[in-house]
């Protein structure tokens, strides 16, 4: 089976703009977690999603958001970029849940940069 | 406020020595506490996981010593190799099924 796709891979975008994320959930799996990753904090939940509904929410503010589609490939979106929003981007999908029960695969993450 | 510490930062070890990551919770309501590793350019990779009834695993060269009173687990790596030189995060399933990752340890496994 294909891994986890994340798209895209680098992306450097300037203050006050905004950014779309790209991920591909290994097939069959059903929910999407994403995570920012920093030298500092190391990595913080964002969001998960599961057919298609947000089931559970981090601490990040309301710039943040994202979606699920039919096909599990899941978006995030970052709006009003800030220089600290400088960070990895990682997608995790899971067989059914974020849970306990079901391992977490990692994609390769997108890095972002903001200038 | 970090609700998984985890020290050290980073680690320098031998080859074939012995490689020790801790890592301490407060939330009692955790149960379920995942090691990953990382290389660079890549996302994490599941390495070994316990729950809080087991207090320890063993999977290979990784073991997971897990101490429920002092809220505290631990990742040994024996006879660590130059290949295991990675990031490695300790993390726990909180309520709500969201992870909480500690900050990484950057480990050097010197030839």
């Amino acid at each position: 089976k294909a891994g986890v796709t994340q798209t895209p891979r680098y992306l450097i975008k300037t203050r006050g703009q905004q950014v779309t994320l790209s991920c591909s959930p290994i097939s069959g799996h059903r929910s999407v977690s994403w995570y920012q990753q920093t030298p500092g904090q190391g990595l913080q939940f964002l969001f998960e999603y599961f057919s298609e509904t947000q089931r559970n929410k981090g601490n990040f503010p309301g710039r943040f958001s994202g979606r699920q589609f039919s096909n599990s490939r899941s978006e995030m979106n970052v709006s009003t970029l800030e220089l600290g929003d400088s960070a990895l981007y990682l997608c995790a999908s899971s067989p059914l849940n974020a849970g306990a029960t079901d391992t977490q695969y990692f994609g390769p993450g997108t890095r972002l940069t903001v200038l | 406020q970090q609700q998984v510490k985890q020290s050290p930062q980073s680690l320098i070890v031998q080859k074939g020595g012995i490689s020790i990551i801790n890592c301490a919770y407060e939330n009692t309501a955790f149960d379920y506490f995942p090691w990953y590793q990382q290389f660079p350019g890549k996302g994490p990779a599941l390495l070994i996981a316990i729950r809080p009834d087991v207090s320890e695993k063993k999977e290979g060269r990784f073991t997971i010593s897990f101490n429920k009173s002092a809220k505290q687990f631990s990742l040994h790596i024996m006879d660590s190799q130059p290949g295991d030189s990675a990031t490695y995060f300790c993390a726990a399933l909180g309520t709500g099924n969201q992870f909480y990752f500690g900050t990484g340890t950057s480990l050097t496994v010197i030839p």
